[in-house]
């Protein structure tokens, strides 16, 4: 069964930058049905969609954060990672990966079926 | 950029109750409509994708419906684990782009 983990510092200072990892266990990251995805949620708010990633490298970044957002993936240890710099207290939140399955009916559809089990971020000095 | 928004943004019901959340997108999305359900503390689940096809596993009184820009999400007999928040989620960009509505809360009342 496929299990995403997220890993990295719960607490990062404003003005650095927000270091994360997920590691996938249970399948693996380079199949050609799947993109992986960074998604946040500040407390007591909606999902935000950060960006994701395809096995080979390709990138999709959410506009607004495309200026402060790196996501890259290592096919060798199964892993993809999140980077944000210039963080403020704005980026306050839980930060999940996702996998995005592609689903074949008439048309190619994609959803978020597996998830990790989040991991807080504060951004406090 | 597809914008998401839903109604209601909460609603309370009782245990039984047929429950139907709404969500319109700003442009035609087609059946590019997923929905996701949220308890606190944990991550979403994908319940509904392509606007009407029900995930593994996922129980029959989950139904999805609509097209374009108008979409349901009806629970047709509301159980004690369905307290939780409801998303749902634009895939017409995927990947290039996700969008989540603002989320429905389905408290007890």
């Amino acid at each position: 069964q496929l299990q995403l983990q997220e890993s990295g510092p719960g607490l990062v200072k404003p003005s650095e930058t927000l270091s994360l990892t997920c590691t996938v266990s249970g399948g693996s990251i380079s199949s050609s049905s799947y993109y992986w995805g960074w998604i946040r949620q500040p407390p007591g708010k909606g999902l935000e969609w950060i960006g994701s990633i395809y096995y080979s490298g390709s990138t999709y970044y959410n506009p607004s954060l495309k200026s402060r957002v790196t996501i890259s993936v290592d096919t060798s240890k199964n892993q993809f990672s999140l980077k944000l710099s210039s963080v403020t207290a704005a980026d306050t939140a839980v930060y999940y990966c996702a996998r995005l399955v592609q689903y074949q009916l008439l048309h190619y559809y994609y959803g978020m079926d597996v998830w990790g089990q989040g991991t807080t971020v504060t951004v406090s000095s | 950029d597809i914008q998401m928004t839903q109604s209601p943004s909460s609603l309370s019901a009782s245990v039984g109750d047929r429950v139907t959340i709404t969500c319109r997108a700003s442009q035609s999305i087609s059946s590019y409509l997923n929905w996701y359900q949220q308890k606190p503390g944990k991550a979403p689940k994908l319940l509904i994708y392509a606007a009407s096809s029900l995930q593994s596993g996922v129980p029959s009184r989950f139904s999805g419906s609509g097209s374009g820009t108008d979409f349901t999400l009806t629970i047709s007999s509301l159980q004690p684990e369905d307290f939780a928040t409801y998303y749902c989620q634009q895939s017409y960009s995927t990947p290039r782009g996700v969008t989540f509505g603002p989320g429905t809360k389905v408290d007890i009342k």
